[in-house]
């Protein structure tokens, strides 16, 4: 089976910018998670779907982050406007079921400049 | 609440062993266990349900003590495939879950 896309790998943008980062889950997995690695620093939690619900957003820094989950496929994640502490690597994990190891994505390094 | 890991850091030579801890004031759920290479996601190691648990395959094995506050991962007779980041994972409250700081393994010929 596919594994949990991510795009765009990379992404560079200058402070007050809007940027998009895309999940695609594997296909069947209803739960979807996104979590962020800042440089040096733990990964921590941001979010978690259960198909096309909010499940739990406790960890979303602030009201510039912005997840959906349209049709509990793919999940976007909007940073709006950007700023230069949001810089990190972002993944994104599916699992189909609660209790069992996620699958990770390779992850979207953002750059806020 | 986040669960702690130790040691923060270990280096070994190959064919070394090493333990690494993740421990909670409060009995976990469950515990899971990743590997994240640099520059790479996270990989699924193996998840333990069960108080005095035992799993593992290959020559990484993890257990979780009968209290199900702290699971140790073991790695036997490292190899160099074996550098990276250790985090462990498990839930806090209500949320499903969240990772501990790392433990960083480097192998070294």
């Amino acid at each position: 089976e596919a594994g949990v896309t991510q795009f765009p790998s990379h992404s560079v943008i200058e402070k007050g910018q809007t940027v998009t980062l895309r999940c695609d889950p594997i296909s069947g997995h209803d739960n979807l998670y996104w979590y962020r690695r800042v440089m040096g620093k733990e990964i921590k939690f941001l979010l978690h779907f259960v198909k096309e619900s909010k499940q739990d957003e406790s960890g979303m820094p602030n009201n510039r982050f912005l997840a959906e989950r349209t049709g509990g496929t793919y999940s976007t994640l909007k940073v709006q406007p950007a700023e230069l502490e949001d810089s990190g690597v972002y993944f994104c994990a599916s699992s189909r079921r609660g209790q069992e190891g996620y699958t990770f994505g390779s992850g979207t390094r953002l750059t806020v400049v | 609440q986040q669960p702690v890991q130790s040691p923060q850091a270990v280096i070994l030579r190959e064919g070394e062993d090493a333990v690494i801890n993740c421990s909670s004031s409060k009995a976990l759920y469950s515990v899971h266990w990743y590997r994240q290479k640099h520059g790479e996601a996270p990989v699924f190691l193996m998840i333990l349900l069960k108080g005095g648990e035992q799993k593992g395959h290959d020559k990484i094995s993890a257990s979780f003590n009968e209290k199900k506050q702290q699971s140790s991962l073991y790695l036997t007779a490292s190899q160099l495939s074996y550098s990276g980041t250790y985090f462990c994972q498990a839930p806090s409250g209500n949320t499903p879950l969240v990772f501990g700081k790392g433990t960083r393994l480097s192998v070294i010929a």
